[in-house]
């Protein structure tokens, strides 16, 4: 079975303040998605990562991928109150690819302050 | 495009009544999972269709079950429900088969409370 292991687990921090969760497996991902989810809504896409060493950027979010594809990283700058949610990385271990059957990690709740 | 949608919303059914939630993926998208989330569990994926065929399971009983139609859109069912099965029920379509590996994306979510 594989375990998705998400740290921290809560993170309470002023607006402008940088930050950064983690995320990591035992296994090799063949894909790896980040999400944001509000309360009682589904998650939302922020990226998708499949090559090791990839570096996406999204406005002030910058995810990174392990080079082993086991591990990954998403960095926030400049936090703002509208950041505010919860964020689950998810993987998947399908050697086809196919990106379809997730496994999630536990999420970081993240809470952005003024 | 439009995105996932799910209904309904919210349901409340008692112990053991049966339940049908439905879903529709994105258009073009042949993909569709399911999953349930709780605060104790977190999300939990509950299986799989691409082409009207069950390709993926997730590890839950026999009470839940799934249907994908021609067009795509996809129906869960839970029978026997339980006062365990009070969850938000998510469905995810994906872009399978088009050579396009991102997503999946997910609808709002069906809130399910059993009394």
């Amino acid at each position: 079975t594989q375990l998705l292991e998400q740290s921290p687990q809560f993170l309470s921090i002023q607006e402008g303040e940088n930050l950064t969760v983690y995320c990591n497996s035992s296994s090799v991902f063949s894909s790896l998605q980040w999400y944001r989810q509000e309360p009682g809504e589904g998650p939302v896409l922020l990226v998708t990562v499949v090559t090791g060493g990839e570096v996406k950027k999204l406005k002030r979010l910058t995810f990174q991928f392990g080079d082993a594809r086991k591990d990954s990283s998403l960095h926030i700058t400049a936090a703002q109150t509208g950041d505010t949610g919860l964020y689950l990385c998810a993987g998947t271990y399908d050697i086809t690819g196919t990106a379809s059957k997730l496994t999630f990690g536990t999420g970081t709740r993240l809470q952005v302050t003024l | 495009k439009a995105g996932v949608t799910q209904t309904p919303r919210y349901l409340i059914k008692t112990r053991g009544q049966q339940v049908t939630l439905s879903c529709s993926p994105i258009s073009g998208h042949r993909s569709v999972s399911w999953y349930q989330q709780t605060p104790g569990q977190g999300l939990q994926f509950l299986f799989e269709y691409f082409s009207e065929t069950q390709r993926n399971k997730g590890n839950f009983p026999g009470r839940f079950s799934g249907r994908q139609f021609s067009n795509s859109r996809s129906e869960m069912n839970v029978s026997t429900l339980e006062l365990g099965d009070s969850a938000l029920y998510l469905c995810a379509s994906s872009p399978v088969g088009t050579g396009w590996v991102v997503g999946p994306f997910f609808g709002p979510g069906t809130r399910l409370t059993v009394l």
